[in-house]
């Protein structure tokens, strides 16, 4: 059984580094295909895919967000970091981690496991 | 990147269907079959009812279905339930190992 869960801090003001974490249970980052992607959605709004990084280590990010994203992953752990600086109250959002496989090696090209998602709130 | 481009809403009478479009370019959705649909209800993490551009997952009702042409996507729930009332949004693969969402959009049950 295949579970997600995200922590970290809940309210971060302007400016500062947002870290959250995504620990997981049922697979392991170190298989052939598998990966972690953030997602996040502003209250009312749409998803927005952000980043993912592969068993090999291999990280993509959302191409306006570059310079701000970092995700690293500790197989030791089963956790997923990922990193946000700069943070701005247009970041305020729900972050969801979620399971994926990369396309050419794995099958499940899409998210089909889900963290219930934290609240990121950004204010002075 | 840009979101794919779904009706903000669309409505329909219990029993009756209704056919959500997303509509991308040929860098994702008319590039790749890698097209996934997701329901959200109010609150929840989302659920993942469609892949692969019509692949039902076991356990996702078959009155929901999905289909391609071209760069737009479908999505149609035949036999619409009150319990189908939420948020639906589309995705595509667009390459190098990254994604696209599309806008959303609510379905309501008259």
């Amino acid at each position: 059984q295949i579970t997600l869960r995200e922590s970290g801090l809940t309210l971060v003001k302007p400016t500062e580094t947002l870290t959250l974490t995504c620990t997981f249970s049922g697979f392991s980052l170190t298989t052939r295909s598998v990966g972690v992607s953030w997602i996040r959605q502003p209250p009312g709004e749409a998803l927005e895919w952000l980043a993912v990084i592969y068993w090999d280590n291999d990280a993509r990010y959302r191409s306006s967000l570059t310079s701000r994203l970092t995700i690293t992953k500790d197989t030791s752990k089963n956790q997923v970091v990922l990193t946000m600086t700069n943070m701005d109250p247009v970041d305020t959002a729900t972050y969801y981690c979620a399971y994926t496989e990369a396309a050419g090696y794995g099958d499940k090209v899409r998210f089909d496991y889900w963290g219930q998602g934290t609240l990121v709130a950004v204010s002075s | 990147q840009s979101a794919l481009t779904q009706p903000r809403s669309v409505s329909g009478s219990p029993g009756q269907s209704v056919t959500i479009s997303c509509t991308g370019t040929t860098s994702d959705v008319g590039g790749y079959n890698y097209v996934s649909w997701y329901q959200q209800h109010p609150g929840k993490a989302p659920k993942l009812i469609i892949s692969d551009v019509n692949k039902r997952p076991s356990g996702v009702p078959d009155r929901f279905s999905g289909s391609k042409s071209g760069n737009t996507a479908s999505l149609t729930i035949s036999g619409l339930q009150a319990e189908d009332e939420a948020d639906y949004y589309c995705c595509s693969y667009v390459g190098r190992y990254s994604y696209v969402f599309g806008t959303g959009t609510k379905v309501a049950v008259l």
